[in-house]
C-alpha cells in the first residue's frame, strides 16, 4: 500500500511568485492534515479535511494560504504571493475517521522563498 | 491551548548505549493521547510509540519505552541498546481524545545522534 506522497519534495521559488504543493493521502483516509516546520521551531498545524471539507483552519497564518481538496482525495496547498517567512517544511498527514487512529506522514516539501 | 516542550535540541548516545529523551507538555484535559514521531533524514515522520493518558501502564515498543508521568505532565522517551538507525529527529506530540479535535501539537524536537 502506497503512503502518504508529498510533490515536490523541494522547491525554490522567489518572493512574490505562487507555488502549489500537492498532498496525495494514503488511500481511504478521509483525515487529511497540513503542517508546517520553519527552521529550529516547532511543527505547527495548520489545518484539517475531513474529506472535501475544512474541518478546522485554525492554523493557516494568513489568507495567502489556500487549500483545497476537491474530491475528498489529493490535497493542495497554494501560497499566493510567497514571502520570505513561508519558508520552511511543509508536512502532509492523512489517517482514518475513528478514534485511536494513527497519522500517516509524507516525506514533506521543503519551501524556500528568496 | 496545548503546549508540548522539548528542551533538549540534540542528543548524543554510544551505540548500544540508552538515552532518554525528555518532553514536557501543558494541558487542561484530562484524557488525551501522547506520541514519540522519529524523523530520519530526509525521510518521512513514522510513529515510534504512542501512550493514552487514561492507561497507567507505561507504553513498551520492543527497545523503546516511555516514562509517563500524569501529574507532572511528563512524557519521556527511552531508547535502549541504541542502534544506527536510531539517529533522527525525535518529536513529541500532544493529541486530544475528543473527537472532531484530532490535530497533533507537536515539541520542536531532539536531533539524536549514535555514536559507533
Amino acid at each position: 500500500e502506497a503512503g502518504v506522497t508529498q510533490f515536490p519534495s523541494h522547491s525554490v521559488i522567489e518572493k512574490g511568485q505562487t507555488v502549489t504543493l500537492r498532498c496525495d493521502p494514503i488511500s481511504g483516509h478521509d483525515n487529511l492534515y497540513w503542517y508546517r516546520r520553519v527552521m529550529g521551531k516547532e511543527i505547527k498545524f495548520l489545518l484539517h479535511f475531513v474529506k472535501e471539507s475544512k474541518q478546522d483552519e485554525s492554523g493557516m497564518p494568513n489568507n495567502r494560504f489556500l487549500a483545497e481538496r476537491t474530491g475528498g482525495t489529493y490535497s493542495t496547498l497554494k501560497v499566493q504571493p510567497a514571502e520570505l517567512e513561508d519558508s520552511g517544511v511543509y508536512f502532509c498527514a492523512s489517517s482514518q475517521r475513528k478514534m485511536n487512529t494513527e497519522a500517516f506522514f509524507g516525506q514533506g516539501t521543503r519551501l524556500t522563498v528568496v | 491551548a496545548q503546549t508540548v516542550t522539548q528542551s533538549q535540541p540534540e542528543m548524543s548516545v554510544q551505540e548500544a548505549e540508552t538515552v532518554t529523551l525528555s518532553c514536557t507538555y501543558d494541558t487542561s484535559e484530562s484524557d488525551y493521547y501522547l506520541f514519540w514521531y522519529k524523523q530520519p533524514p530526509s525521510r518521512q515522520m513514522i510513529l515510534v510509540i504512542r501512550q493514552e493518558a487514561y492507561k497507567q501502564q507505561n507504553a513498551t515498543e520492543n527497545r523503546f519505552s516511555v516514562n509517563f508521568q500524569k501529574a507532572a505532565k511528563s512524557f519521556s522517551l527511552k531508547i535502549s541498546d541504541s542502534q544506527l538507525g536510531d539517529a533522527a529527529m525525535y518529536f513529541c506530540a500532544y493529541r486530544s481524545r475528543n473527537f472532531g479535535n484530532e490535530k497533533l501539537t507537536f515539541g520542536t524536537g531532539t536531533r539524536l545522534t549514535i555514536i559507533p
